[in-house]
């Protein structure tokens, strides 16, 4: 099974609007982290945005807000506020327990519409 | 004051050469990873060491060589490379610890021809 799914390969959004990007991930250990980049089209990986499982509150970062649903596996990242500077691949990761690795899902190409 | 640099960051050589991406972190991290990025955009995770010691060996043609002659750097050597090895390779480092995230390098795209 995957470990961490992201079912949209594409969305759209008009400038100034807020967008939600999906991403559901697969663990049975309690511990975990949960991560988004940003990778814009000048290819660079940028952290966005950390939750870690037992945080009590979603994650924020300026315009970006971690919609995190524990009982139903889910770490959505919110970005309001779309400029046209958000248009790039968005990545979902995650880390487990004392694990080194990270598990990527396949991205979302966010592209905002002016 | 970069904190993951990899050299070079762009490669255009010939099938079948033998080529090396070089790559350095100034971060103090404990552990260094190799990722490949194909043209979906998909990123697959091939190596990754933790105190120059090898912990994740995925499963990736034995021409390609992970090398660590110390904690802050993490080499890839390819041997007779191929078409299918186009694609942009990342560096990344990280903390132990589960609310550390990955530093990225900038990436290298290679070409084969």
């Amino acid at each position: 099974a995957q470990k961490i799914t992201q079912t949209q390969p594409g969305m759209f959004v008009q400038e100034k609007e807020a967008v939600t990007l999906d991403c559901t991930y697969d663990t049975s250990d309690p511990s975990y982290g949960l991560f988004w980049y940003k990778q814009p089209s000048s290819g660079e990986m940028i952290f966005l945005i950390y939750q870690g499982s037992y945080d009590q509150q979603n994650a924020t970062e300026g315009r970006y807000s971690l919609n995190f649903q524990k009982a139903r596996k889910s770490a959505n990242l919110v970005i309001s506020a779309s400029q046209l500077g958000d248009s790039a691949m968005y990545f979902c990761a995650m880390r487990e327990g004392l694990g080194n690795q990270f598990y990527f899902g396949t991205g979302t190409s966010l592209t905002v519409i002016p | 004051d970069t904190a993951v640099s990899q050299t070079p960051k762009y490669l255009v050589t010939q099938m079948g050469n033998d080529k090396s991406i070089k790559c350095e972190q100034n971060l103090g991290h404990d552990t260094m990873y190799w990722y490949k990025q194909d043209s979906k955009k998909f990123l697959k995770i091939m190596f990754s060491y933790n105190n120059k010691e090898l912990i994740i060996n995925e499963t990736v043609p034995n021409r390609f060589s992970p090398k660590s002659p110390d904690k802050a750097h993490l080499n890839l050597h390819i041997n007779s490379l191929e078409l299918g090895d186009s694609a942009v390779y990342f560096c990344a480092s990280s903390q132990e610890g589960l609310y550390n995230e990955q530093f990225f390098g900038p990436g290298t795209r290679l070409t084969v021809l």
